[in-house]
Formats: structure tokens, sequence, C-alpha cells
């Protein structure tokens, strides 16, 4: 079993849609959780970051976090034809100068039709 | 802020060749990571430095990978001899000291080795 399972898409809605995308761990031991977004032929970008449980909102974006289900999810809002990309869950046991190595989920590819 | 730099943005070698990947972190960054992604696989972690120092290197795949990080400013990760498997996108990422220091990456090296 691998220690994050992300389904990798495509995923296609319409211009406006509001989309749900998540990701499901195995280590318990998790306690940083991201999201990145990633444009082709470009590196990760940084969406939302998040500590243990609970909910967190950016503008458009809204991460959530479950620890008891092991299991996070974004939301993006009023989606745009830019928003279409892959995105990337990821997470941590540590972080600052005693982090370790994020751990990746494949990514989903998400397409927003105009 | 300028972001994370890596240099070449693309590398085609032949098996047995070797290559050198530089990544030059956000001014500031302690942290330091590599990571890489294989076709059709997730971002694997590699490595971490802390200044000049490597925090964690459980992720090498064996020893025809050296990284170094010298002055704890700019790091190198050389492939020697480079074979067919390394073919993928190495990525280097960068964090500030202290909790909850979220990792910014750059856009990556993809290397092909042929």
């Amino acid at each position: 079993q691998k220690e994050v399972e992300q389904d990798p898409g495509p995923l296609s809605v319409p211009e406006g849609a509001i989309v749900s995308l998540n990701c499901t761990y195995s280590n318990s031991a998790f306690q940083y959780f991201m999201w990145y977004r990633q444009y082709s032929r470009k590196g990760p970008e940084l969406l939302m970051y998040t500590y243990s449980s609970g909910n967190k909102e950016d503008g458009r974006f809204t991460a959530q976090v479950d620890k008891s289900s092991k299991y996070i999810s974004l939301f993006i809002r009023d989606s745009q034809p830019s928003d279409s990309a892959t995105y990337l869950c990821a997470m941590s046991r540590r972080s600052g100068g005693g982090a370790d190595g994020l751990t990746f989920g494949k990514g989903t590819h998400l397409i927003i039709q105009p | 802020e300028a972001g994370v730099t890596q240099f070449p943005s693309h590398s085609v070698i032949e098996k047995g060749q070797t290559v050198t990947l530089r990544c030059d972190p956000i001014s500031g960054h302690d942290n330091l990571y590599w990571y890489r992604r294989v076709m059709g696989k997730e971002i694997k972690f590699l490595l971490h430095f802390v200044k000049e120092s490597k925090q964690d290197e459980s992720g090498m795949p064996n020893n025809r990978f050296l990284a170094e990080r010298t002055g704890g400013t700019y790091s190198t990760l050389k492939v020697q001899p480079a074979e067919l498997e390394d073919s993928g996108v190495y990525f280097c990422a960068s964090s500030r000291q202290g909790g909850n220091q979220p990792q910014h990456f750059g856009d990556g090296t993809r290397l092909s080795i042929l």
C-alpha cells in the first residue's frame, strides 16, 4: 500500500464549478499537509499549507484535513480555465530544521472547460 | 524575492557519462531538499541539507549520486556514472528554519539518459 493515494484523473469540469480534490494516507505520523499546483514543465507551486486537522481558506481555495480518517481535501470554488493544472498533495511528519522530506501523491490532472 | 533556481533546465547525456545539477535556494533558506520524479511515479524525496550539513539522505538511490552544499548556499547533485533508470525530473526545494515552514520548489532539471 502506498503511503499517499491520489486519483490521477484526469478530472474535467465546466468553468464555474466547484472542484473537489482529495488524498488518503496511511501514516498516522503525518502532521503537516500541503497542496501544490503544477503547470506543465514548471515546478510545484505551494497553494495551501495546514498543520494537523481542520479547515483553512484562502480566496477560492479551501483545504480540509481529517486526521481521524486520514483524508485531506482541496476545494476550488468558481473554477477558472487558468486553474487547469496538476494538483499534488504532500505531507510530512515534521517541519523546520528537523523536517523530513515531503511524501507526495501522484497528482490529479484537472481540466476546467471554458 | 527570487525563487529557487535550478540549472540546467534540461540535460541529455549518454549512459555512463557524468552530469551535475545545480540548485540555488531562496536567499536566507537554510533548508535545502532534492527530489526526483521518474515518469509515471510520484515525486520522491532524495535528501535534505540544513546549511552545509546532510540532515537526511535516506532517499538517495545508490552511491552513484553525490550531493554537496559547500558553504551552505547553493547545492549540486552529481550522478556518476549515469544509468538509464536515472532519467526523470530532479526538483530542488528550500525552506526557512523554524516550525511551520513550507517548502518552495524550483522548476526542476529534466534529465534524459540515452
